[in-house]
């Protein structure tokens, strides 16, 4: 399984935009990289994913270095409610198609006034 | 609102006892799967089952057992319970392909 290294925790002044870097040196080439976040104690919430291309929705971006082996999640204009651990995860795919997700310690993001 | 649901929302039990949690997944995923979150060991995949048949399993515990049944809701059962399964008990589910995973508010087990 590929592992993924993320800071433990970043401050962030709100409306600034937060970049959250994960490290994923040993990815292999069918595996994506996806982001949730988990907000003190509630079920995790998806944000983002992607292969190789930069990815962008309503919440983040998401931009993968051409190696893969790192990427760097955005959010643009943090607000408080951005407050939360966010994870950076490669999707494990399982035999008989199973796709666990293997949640890290993640980065505790707090967003200051 | 994720729209999966998860029963009860508080358990407190005793050590040695049996209780079981139920997931209702989102309407039309046919994926459901169950994680652990204790204080000590993060959010750990626990199991998967898909269209009622187990798909995968991660670090349960052969105590613990689940089953997802025709309408799709799934049941996790937690028998002869140690003070170490204290944790919050998340159940997610997805559409076949398993991309994105959709969280419920999980369920808070305290076992005394």
């Amino acid at each position: 399984d590929a592992k993924t290294t993320q800071p433990p925790s970043m401050d962030c002044a709100e409306g600034r935009a937060a970049n959250l870097p994960c490290n994923h040196s040993t990815i292999s080439g069918n595996e994506y990289v996806y982001w949730y976040r988990q907000i003190h104690s509630q079920g995790p919430q998806y944000i983002i994913h992607g292969l190789k291309n930069n990815e962008t929705n309503e919440m983040a971006s998401l931009i993968i270095t051409e190696d893969r082996k790192s990427s760097t999640l955005i959010l643009p204009h943090a607000t408080l409610r951005d407050t939360a651990v966010y994870y950076c995860i490669v999707r494990v795919v399982l035999p008989n198609s199973g796709y666990a997700l293997n949640f890290g310690k993640g980065t505790s993001l707090l967003v200051t006034p | 609102d994720s729209g999966v649901t998860q029963t009860p929302k508080h358990l407190i039990t005793a050590t040695g006892q049996r209780v079981t949690l139920r997931c209702s997944p989102r309407s039309g995923d046919l994926s459901v799967y169950w994680y652990q979150q204790s204080l000590d060991q993060g959010l750990q995949f626990l199991i998967q089952y898909y269209n009622g048949e187990e798909r995968a399993k991660g670090n349960i515990l052969e105590r613990f057992s689940a089953q997802q049944f025709p309408d799709l809701h799934s049941e996790l059962n937690l028998s002869s319970l140690e003070l170490g399964d204290s944790a919050l008990y998340f159940c997610a589910s997805s559409g076949g392909g398993g991309d994105e995973q959709f969280f419920g508010p999980g369920t808070r087990l305290t076992v005394l």
